[in-house]
Order: C-alpha cells, then sequence, then structure tokens
C-alpha cells in the first residue's frame, strides 16, 4: 500500500495563477482532508471530506475549492493564486467512526510544498 | 471555537534527561491525537487517546489525558537524540466530525 499520495511534491506560481492540488489515497478511506502548515502555526484545515461527492468547509477555506469526485481522490483547487497561499500543504485520509472504531487517527502525505510569486 | 494550546513552543534538553509537553483544550472533546513531524517530512501519528484518563506508551514516550482539566500531557523519559522532532497535539471537534484542530506545535531538540 502506497497509504496516502500527493502530487506535485513542490510548485512555484505567479500571483494570479491557478493549479490544482492531488491527492490519493489506496486505504478505501472515507473521510479526506486538506491542511496547510505554515511556520509557528500548526496545521489548519482547508476543507473536508467525510465521503465521496461531499465536501465541508474547514477553518481557512477562502480562496480554494476542492472536489471529491472518487473515493480515493481528493483535490485542492487555487483559482488564482496569492502570495499568502505560500505554504505546505498535507493531504490526509481517516477510516469510517464507526461504533466500535477507537484506533483511527489521520493519516498523512508527504506534503506539497507551494510558492507564490 | 475550539483552541489547542501546547507549551513549551520549544525544548531542548540534554540526553538522559525527562520533560513534559502540555496540551490544553477550550471545549469538550473525548478525542486528543498526538502527531510527531521531523524537518521536512509528514505527520506520523504517535497516540490516539480516547477517554478520560487514558494512558499510552510507547518506548520513551507517554501520553495521557485529563477531559475534566481538558488536558494532555507527552511524557519524555530518559531523552535520546533520535526523539527530536516537532510534537503535536491535535484535538476533535465535539459532534463526532473528526475535524481536528492542532496546536501549533513544540519543536524538541535534544543534546547529546
Amino acid at each position: 500500500n502506497a497509504g496516502v499520495t500527493q502530487t506535485p511534491k513542490f510548485q512555484v506560481l505567479k500571483t494570479g495563477q491557478s493549479m490544482t492540488l492531488q491527492c490519493a489515497q489506496d486505504m478505501n478511506h472515507n473521510s479526506m482532508y486538506w491542511y496547510r502548515q505554515d511556520p509557528g502555526m500548526g496545521l489548519r484545515l482547508i476543507y473536508y471530506s467525510a465521503s465521496e461527492g461531499t465536501t465541508d468547509k474547514g477553518e481557512v477555506p477562502d480562496g480554494y475549492n476542492v472536489s471529491r469526485l472518487k473515493k480515493q481522490n481528493f483535490l485542492l483547487g487555487l483559482e488564482s493564486a496569492a502570495p499568502s497561499q505560500t505554504s505546505v500543504y498535507f493531504c490526509a485520509s481517516s477510516q469510517d467512526r464507526g461504533r466500535w472504531t477507537y484506533t483511527d487517527t489521520q493519516y498523512f502525505g508527504p506534503g506539497t510544498r507551494l510558492t507564490v510569486l | 471555537e475550539l483552541k489547542v494550546e501546547q507549551n513549551p513552543l520549544f525544548l531542548s534538553m540534554q540526553e538522559g534527561k525527562n520533560y513534559t509537553i502540555y496540551c490544553n483544550y477550550s471545549t469538550t472533546s473525548d478525542r486528543l491525537y498526538w502527531y510527531r513531524q521531523d524537518p521536512g517530512k509528514s505527520l506520523e501519528s504517535l497516540f490516539v487517546l480516547l477517554s478520560n484518563g487514558a494512558v499510552k506508551q510507547e518506548g520513551r514516550l507517554m501520553a495521557s489525558l485529563d477531559t475534566k482539566a481538558r488536558l494532555s500531557t507527552l511524557h519524555i523519559t530518559a531523552a535520546v537524540h533520535d526523539l527530536s522532532a516537532t510534537y503535536f497535539c491535535a484535538v476533535e471537534s465535539r459532534g463526532g466530525s473528526e475535524k481536528l484542530v492542532f496546536g501549533k506545535g513544540t519543536k524538541l531538540t535534544v543534546n547529546p
């Protein structure tokens, strides 16, 4: 199992450009997440998807959009990149919160380092 | 709104010493997670704490949860250089939404 994979690993954009960050998981998890990590800020949730076809805003959704058309994929879009979106982006996934599931955690991808000039 | 505070944010310690990292959170929650991150790397799950009084240990690390005090601790025993990393606690928002709120992290440096 590859776990959670992200592409690309690095990306440089100019202000105003658009791009999509890709995330895939092969663990058959229903829940997927996008976070951004900035120095001294910990991780902040951008968007969350509880299942294929559903998405929900997190703490910092402005300037982003997401798509969950397939269970294994969660895409994060930047429509018009801004320097404030320079960050490291992590995708994560977790298994269903079943009643008897008590060892679940979120599994993180390797991250995408994005610089917006 | 759930807020999570860790302290200290930076910790420099000598090998062989003991120390504790604290994680306080502002609203009721039943689930708390500890993660480790090495420089330039992703996050690795260390512990999942699910109930009041939960204690888990792995090697030189021991985590505990007091839901009444809204406090978790990560205790390091006889630190070694390999434990140098940034440690994050994360608390699940109430309601089973599986959304996590992270602390800012504690950067631990263990010196020989």
